[in-house]
């Protein structure tokens, strides 16, 4: 019940395409889901959270959607670019507790 | 700002030995988690402390132990080390206060352990 599984391991896309990530939880009482960009060689950063009061968040290219009711949250990607290539992880936390982490979506942008 | 600093970046251990990671958190964070990174298995929660107490503790053996200094400075250890601990290991810092709800968690680059 702790688990955030994630789709797909692995994603090769166009440049100037949409890339979509997928993560399902099954912790209703999460209430905080971010998604992190990790660069080889560098530590995790944080790219974009949503707390599950609203079903979409966008900061510039980056989009995530909320389902409470499917308990699903996706990372969208919109003009994707070769610097986009990186690892993606989806994240999902309960109040104060600790923060469960996907198992990570290696992104590949091609020109 | 510095960031989080960790060291060592690389080590080379053999099993049975023990090692200790260090991470220095930004500057004010009080809050220092650490996962181990592998590839397939994502990232696995280690433990976070604030303020040199334990907070949370994920489902790691009793091998795996860290603690918190006064300065917020951190270190975990690792005893008789086993081939399966090779990893990335990640420490993150935050801002969150004691009753704080959890928020964004700053990385450092990660010590990268390799048991032989």
């Amino acid at each position: 019940q702790q688990q955030v599984k994630q789709s797909p391991q692995s994603l090769i896309v166009q440049k100037g395409g949409i890339s979509i990530i997928n993560c399902a939880y099954e912790n209703t009482a999460f209430d905080y889901f971010p998604w992190y960009q990790q660069f080889p060689g560098k530590g995790p950063a944080l790219l974009i959270a949503i707390r599950p009061d609203v079903s979409e968040k966008k900061e510039g290219r980056f989009t995530i959607s909320f389902n409470k009711s499917a308990k699903q949250f996706s990372l969208h990607i919109m003009d994707s670019q070769p610097g986009d290539s990186a690892t993606y992880f989806c994240a999902a936390s309960r109040g104060t507790d600790k923060l469960i982490f996907g198992t990570g979506t290696r992104l590949q942008v091609f020109p | 700002k510095a960031g989080v600093t960790q060291t060592p970046r690389y080590l080379i251990k053999t099993r049975g030995q023990q090692v200790t990671l260090s991470c220095s958190p930004i500057s004010g964070h009080r809050s220092v988690s650490w996962y181990q990174q592998t590839p397939g298995q994502g990232l696995q929660f280690l433990f976070e402390y604030f303020s040199e107490t334990q907070r949370n503790k994920g489902n790691f053996p009793g091998r795996f132990s860290g603690r918190q200094f006064s300065n917020s400075r951190s270190e975990m250890n690792v005893s008789t080390l086993e081939l399966g601990d090779s990893a990335l290991y990640l420490c993150a810092s935050s801002p969150r206060t004691s009753g704080g709800y959890t928020g964004e968690l700053f990385f450092g680059e990660g010590s990268r352990l390799t048991v032989l």
